[in-house]
C-alpha cells in the first residue's frame, strides 16, 4: 500500500547546529514534493518544492535533496535558531494525480 | 490584504447536530480543498473544487458536504453522519488544481460535546 513516513514524531536539537528530517515514501512516484512549516494551532505555510528531476533545492538556511532511487526527501534546517520550532510536513505528487498527498509531520525543536 | 480566512477558529457541535464551516479566499484561486488533521497523521482530504459549482470526493468524504456557489467561497458542513468528527479542519487554495503550491487557512477546531 502507498504510504509517506515522517522520521521520528519528535526531532529536539541545540541551537545553532543542523537539523535534518526525512520523508521516506512507499509506492509513490512522485514528481513533486513540497515541504511545508506548521505552527501549533495554525495552517501549513508553504517552504519549497522540488521536482523528480531536481537533486537539491536551497533557500536561505533550507535545503531540501530528492532520491528517487531511495524514495526518499531530506530536508535540512543549517544554523538553527529557537525560532525553527515548529512541525514540518511533506507532501508529494505524482504526474497522474492532481493532488498532494501529506506525511504525518515532524515536530522539531531547537533548545536554546 | 490578501489570503483565506476560516470561522470560526473553535468550534462546538452536540452529537447530532450538523455544522458549517466557513471558507473564503481573495487570492482569485480556482482551486479550493479541505483537509483534516487529526494527531500523529497527516492531512487527509475531504473534499476538493477545481471551480465554481464543481467540486469532487478526496479521500474520505463520508460524512461531509460541501458546495462551491462563489469563486472565492467553499464552505464544508460536518453532517450527523460523520461518525468521528472531532478535528482540526483546514481550508487551501491554489491557482488550479495541481499547482505546486497551496494557501492554508488558519483551521478551524471542531469538538463535539
Amino acid at each position: 500500500s502507498q504510504k509517506i513516513e515522517q522520521n521520528s514524531e519528535a526531532l529536539n536539537i541545540q541551537e545553532g547546529k543542523t537539523a535534518t528530517l526525512t520523508c521516506n515514501y512507499t509506492n509513490y512516484s512522485p514528481a513533486y514534493l513540497q515541504w511545508y512549516r506548521q505552527d501549533p494551532g495554525r495552517g501549513p505555510v508553504f517552504l519549497l518544492l522540488i521536482r523528480e528531476n531536481e537533486k537539491e533545492k536551497r533557500k536561505e538556511r533550507l535545503k531540501v535533496t530528492f532520491d528517487t532511487t531511495l524514495k526518499q526527501s531530506l530536508f535540512h534546517i543549517t544554523a538553527s535558531q529557537p525560532a525553527d520550532s515548529a512541525t514540518y510536513l511533506c507532501a508529494l505528487r505524482d504526474n497522474y494525480g492532481q493532488n498532494f498527498v501529506f506525511g504525518p509531520g515532524t515536530r522539531l525543536s531547537v533548545l536554546p | 490584504d490578501g489570503g483565506i480566512t476560516q470561522s470560526p477558529k473553535y468550534l462546538f457541535r452536540k452529537e447530532g447536530q450538523n455544522v458549517t464551516l466557513s471558507c473564503e479566499q481573495n487570492l482569485n484561486h480556482d482551486a479550493m480543498y479541505w483537509y483534516r488533521q487529526d494527531p500523529g497523521q497527516g492531512l487527509r482530504l475531504i473534499y476538493y473544487s477545481q471551480i465554481v459549482n464543481d467540486f469532487q470526493k478526496g479521500d474520505i468524504a463520508e460524512g461531509y458536504s460541501v458546495s462551491r456557489e462563489k469563486k472565492e467561497s467553499f464552505p464544508l458542513t460536518v453532517t450527523s453522519a460523520q461518525k468521528n468528527p472531532t478535528a482540526f479542519y483546514l481550508c487551501a487554495s491554489s491557482p488550479r488544481r495541481g499547482s505546486t503550491e497551496a494557501f492554508f487557512g488558519q483551521g478551524t477546531r471542531l469538538t463535539v460535546v
